[in-house]
């Protein structure tokens, strides 16, 4: 299994701001995924990360916005951009077990919870 | 803090009895699906997972049927504890392609003592 540390865990930002969640996975991972779960709704991709190349966003998501970067096989950083409330979520990361069982186990950090005021 | 499940279809269920959760998908081309468990304030939990070449798949207490035809997926927790209390998510994706993982609408699982 991975581990996934996330940071900060949870945050309340002010309109129009910028913040930047951090991601590190105790193993070394090819790829990780950020995903957004609004309150009292599903996850929803907003990318996926590759050590060494550009994201992939999803239709919805655009680079602008939630810049991505992945420096390094362990860590990657999710930046939100210009905040405003519609941003208030819980963002995740998450990277994919590669240990034998498919491609179906997600390991997810805990979540960086945002209030955008 | 707000619960992620708070708008979410709830299922209430006797402790002891059986609890049948429900999903449909969206993608025909999906072969390979998950159930994961969110408990509240921590991420998504990997809990069974079955290829489209099955139509039942077992674990420990739980049981995850597949019918292609009309895309549903269903997972059946046996013996419900209040430990099972969390909010299940079906996840559909492509076995081979080691592509993106797609959620759908989730449930909120609650127990009756």
């Amino acid at each position: 299994s991975a581990v996934i540390s996330q940071k900060p865990s949870r945050d309340i930002c002010q309109r129009g701001t910028s913040l930047t969640i951090q991601c590190q996975v105790d193993s070394q991972v090819t790829m990780m995924f950020w995903y957004r779960q609004q309150p009292g709704q599903s996850l929803t991709l907003i990318a996926t990360a590759n050590q060494g190349s550009e994201a992939t966003y999803e239709s919805g998501f655009v680079i602008d916005k939630f810049p991505i970067s992945r420096p390094n096989l362990t860590f990657s950083t999710l930046t939100v951009s210009n905040m405003s409330p519609e941003d208030s979520s819980i963002y995740l990361c998450s990277v994919a077990n590669t240990g034998g069982k498919g491609t179906g186990e997600l390991f997810f950090g805990e979540g960086s919870r945002l209030t955008v005021l | 803090g707000e619960s992620v499940g708070l708008h979410l279809p709830t299922l209430s269920v006797q402790e002891g009895d059986n609890s049948i959760i429900n999903c449909a998908y969206s993608n025909s081309a999906s072969d390979y699906f998950i159930w994961y468990k969110q408990e509240s304030g921590k991420g998504p939990q990997f809990i069974i997972d079955i290829r489209s070449n099955m139509d039942k798949r077992q674990g420990q207490r739980v049981t995850v049927l597949l019918n292609k035809t009309v895309k549903h997926l269903s997972l059946q927790i046996a013996a419900t504890q209040p430990g099972d209390s969390a909010v299940y998510f079906c996840a559909e994706t492509l076995y081979s392609s080691a592509s993106k993982i797609i959620f759908g609408s989730g449930t909120r699982l609650s127990i009756r003592p």
